[in-house]
């Protein structure tokens, strides 16, 4: 059955410095991945997705993330971190069908908080 | 596009009585779905529909939940009756078939 895992409950980094976030997978076809970011009392918001094509995924808020196939894994990653990304975010694979098709429903991870201190 | 409205954003009540949940999607998404989030269980997804017709209701919790889908741009979610362990953040979110979904703001319910 297909899974998504975020290790870290929590990450914590100062502003200005590079963040990472991470997540791996496992699915048995071809993985459909998402990055969603909560901010206090909002819903869901979309950051970027993996189709497929580049291995680096470009998003809002100057987010990326890289997808890496041998090591099933699809980290959120920004270059300089700002105070205002302090949020909790989402990692999601498309839940599939026991052949191997895409269902409608995603499955998320259990969510990491940010923290970015001034 | 006004995005995905759900109504009320907030709603108290008190334990044994009726809530009902409303959601309204993004227009021409085929895909729409009902989540809870707690701080206990995180967030869970309670059922979903494709075209009006429910996919999966395996999450909803027991016989007390039931949703419903009467046209494509209208979903309620219903609590009969609530008890204060149903208090949580509720989200719809809908999709163009298995795209991205796109969530709503959340009904906050507190069951006293």
């Amino acid at each position: 059955a297909q899974s998504v895992a975020q290790p870290e409950d929590q990450v914590n980094v100062a502003e200005g410095n590079p963040l990472t976030v991470k997540c791996t997978y496992s699915v048995s076809g071809n993985p459909y991945l998402f990055w969603y970011v909560q901010y206090p009392n909002r819903g869901l918001q979309f950051l970027l997705k993996y189709i497929t094509g580049d291995n680096l995924v470009k998003g809002s808020y100057g987010f990326e993330a890289e997808f890496n196939k041998s090591q099933t894994s699809f980290h959120l990653k920004k270059p300089s971190a700002l105070v205002s990304d302090s949020a909790l975010y989402f990692c999601a694979v498309r839940a599939e069908t026991q052949y191997g098709g895409s269902q409608g429903n995603l499955i998320f991870g259990k969510g990491t908080k940010l923290s970015v201190k001034p | 596009d006004a995005g995905v409205i759900q109504s009320p954003r907030h709603e108290v009540t008190e334990m044994g009585q009726e809530v009902t949940l409303r959601c309204k999607p993004i227009s021409g998404h085929d895909y729409l779905f009902w989540y809870r989030q707690t701080m206990m269980r995180g967030l869970e997804l309670l059922i979903y529909f494709n075209n009006n017709v429910p996919i999966d209701d395996s999450g909803m919790p027991e016989d007390r939940f039931s949703a419903k889908m009467p046209n494509a741009s209208f979903s309620t979610l219903k609590i009969q009756p609530s008890e204060p362990r149903d208090s949580a953040v509720y989200f719809c979110a809908s999709s163009f078939y298995t795209d991205t979904q796109y969530f709503g703001p959340g009904t906050r319910l507190t069951v006293l």
